[in-house]
């Protein structure tokens, strides 16, 4: 079973729609988990943490469910400038040094 | 303030060769990351360097690479006798690690060193 999985997509939506993304990861020591976002040929940035709360940000809201091992992502509204990969991101371990990125999930956003 | 730079932002080399890539943290940020990613694929861990600890280089494929990070500053991975399959992307990370904050935090990429092994 691979570490961090995600359904590659790709996800083409129109402006405005709501979208979800999931991801498991198989690791249950894992403490700390992410979403990143890499544009086209660019370098990864953190989009939001993830807590076993919940937590949105504007339109975005990431839930983490321990018991399936599983993290969720829903963006409201989409926009143009949405359209992006998602990466799923889980700690390896304790200490949190070492991060999983799952392969992502590629959305696309249509006018 | 600077983000993490990495050089060459490009590198063409012949299979066989020994390249060197150069990444330069974010000023004050004391934990260093490595990471490479193929076409198509996620991005995979190399190592890990965290002030005057002992680096973790538990994900390095080969003993043809190695990285060192003089100074708590500047890294520089290298890769020897380099060989198709090292083609890829390879992206350095920095965070501020604070103990108190009791967990990991935000790693800042850099733009990557594009490696294209021929």
């Amino acid at each position: 079973r691979k570490e961090v999985e995600q359904d590659p997509g790709p996800f083409n939506v129109p402006e405005g729609a709501t979208v979800a993304f999931n991801c498991t990861y198989s690791n249950s020591a894992s403490q700390s988990f992410f979403w990143y976002r890499q544009d086209c040929r660019k370098e990864p940035k953190l989009l939001m943490s993830v807590y076993s709360s919940g937590n949105e940000d504007g339109r975005f809201t990431a839930q983490l469910n321990r018991a399936s091992q599983y993290i969720s992502l829903l963006i409201r509204d989409s926009k143009l400038s949405d359209s992006a990969t998602y990466l799923c991101v889980v700690t390896a371990n304790q200490a949190g040094t070492a991060l999983i990125f799952g392969k992502g999930t590629t959305l696309s956003v249509s006018s | 303030g600077a983000g993490v730079s990495q050089s060459p932002s490009n590198k063409v080399t012949e299979k066989g060769k020994d390249v060197e890539l150069r990444c330069d943290p974010i000023s004050g940020h004391t934990a260093l990351y490595w990471y490479r990613q193929s076409l198509g694929q996620g991005l995979e861990f190399l190592i890990y360097f965290q002030g005057n600890s002992a680096p973790d280089k538990s994900g390095l494929p080969s003993d043809r690479f190695s990285a060192e990070r003089t100074g708590g500053s500047v890294s520089t991975l290298t890769i020897q006798r380099t060989q198709q399959e090292d083609s890829a992307v390879y992206l350095c990370a920095s965070s501020l690690v604070s103990l108190l904050a009791g967990g990991p935090n935000e790693q800042f990429f850099g733009p990557g060193t594009r490696l294209t092994v021929l």
